[in-house]
């Protein structure tokens, strides 16, 4: 079957640290990854995503790598902001593009 | 252009009730697709729809149903609601191209169903 775990929060950094939230999956075939990306007290925003190995995905600073290898897609940033403190999810498209998996969420902490 | 809009914003019933949700994708987007999001977790998938067919459907029970309308919005409705069906309702919308690996979701704000 399909699901995505992804490390559990909270993250809590300083600002300018670099981030590291993992995430990996399991798949039927070749599924298409995302990062979503929840602020306080809003929806849920597209961060980046991935529709097939070693693409990689980036947006606002964020980076993430689809790895077919090691099944991950893990996001990471150089250099995190206060603004950037929000809850992180990791997605997976199924390969027949009609079901969606999240994983848990990471929620992010970042501290001036 | 306006986002995905789900009506109402929040909801509160008891047990054995049943409740309809409703949404607006964006305009031009034929797929629409519903989750349940319990708090602390992630979304969890309930249906897909496009061009009013069922495309999707996650594990949950036939008490979840939706439909989708000609203008593309849609209805999701739980009948006999349990406590456990207490929850962020989220909608999402996407132009729902088949088979297109870069079809992006677009969630709107949901609605918080609390069943007492």
């Amino acid at each position: 079957g399909n699901s995505v775990t992804q490390m559990e929060g909270p993250v809590t950094l300083s600002e300018e640290a670099f981030l590291t939230i993992n995430c990996t999956y399991t798949a039927t075939g070749y599924p298409s990854l995302f990062w979503y990306v929840q602020y306080p007290g809003e929806g849920l925003q597209l961060l980046l995503k991935a529709t097939k190995a070693d693409d990689k995905g980036s947006n606002k600073g964020f980076e993430a790598t689809y790895r077919k290898e090691t099944t991950s897609f893990h996001l990471e940033k150089g250099s995190v902001q206060v603004s950037d403190s929000a809850v992180y999810f990791c997605a997976l498209r199924s390969y027949n593009f009609n079901k969606f998996y999240f994983g848990s969420g990471t929620k992010l902490n970042v501290k001036p | 252009d306006a986002g995905v809009t789900q009506s109402p914003t929040h909801l509160i019933k008891t047990r054995g009730q049943q409740v309809t949700l409703r949404c607006s994708p964006i305009s031009g987007h034929k797929s629409v697709s519903w989750y349940q999001q319990v708090l602390g977790q992630g979304p969890q998938f309930i249906f897909q729809y496009y061009e009013k067919e069922e495309r999707g459907r996650g594990n949950f029970p036939d008490r979840f149903s939706a439909r989708q309308f000609p203008n593309y919005s849609s209805e999701l409705n739980v009948n006999a609601l349990l406590l456990g069906d207490s929850a962020l309702y989220l909608c999402a919308s996407s132009l729902g191209q088949e088979r297109l690996a870069t079809d992006t979701q677009y969630f709107g704000p949901g609605t918080r169903l609390t069943v007492l």
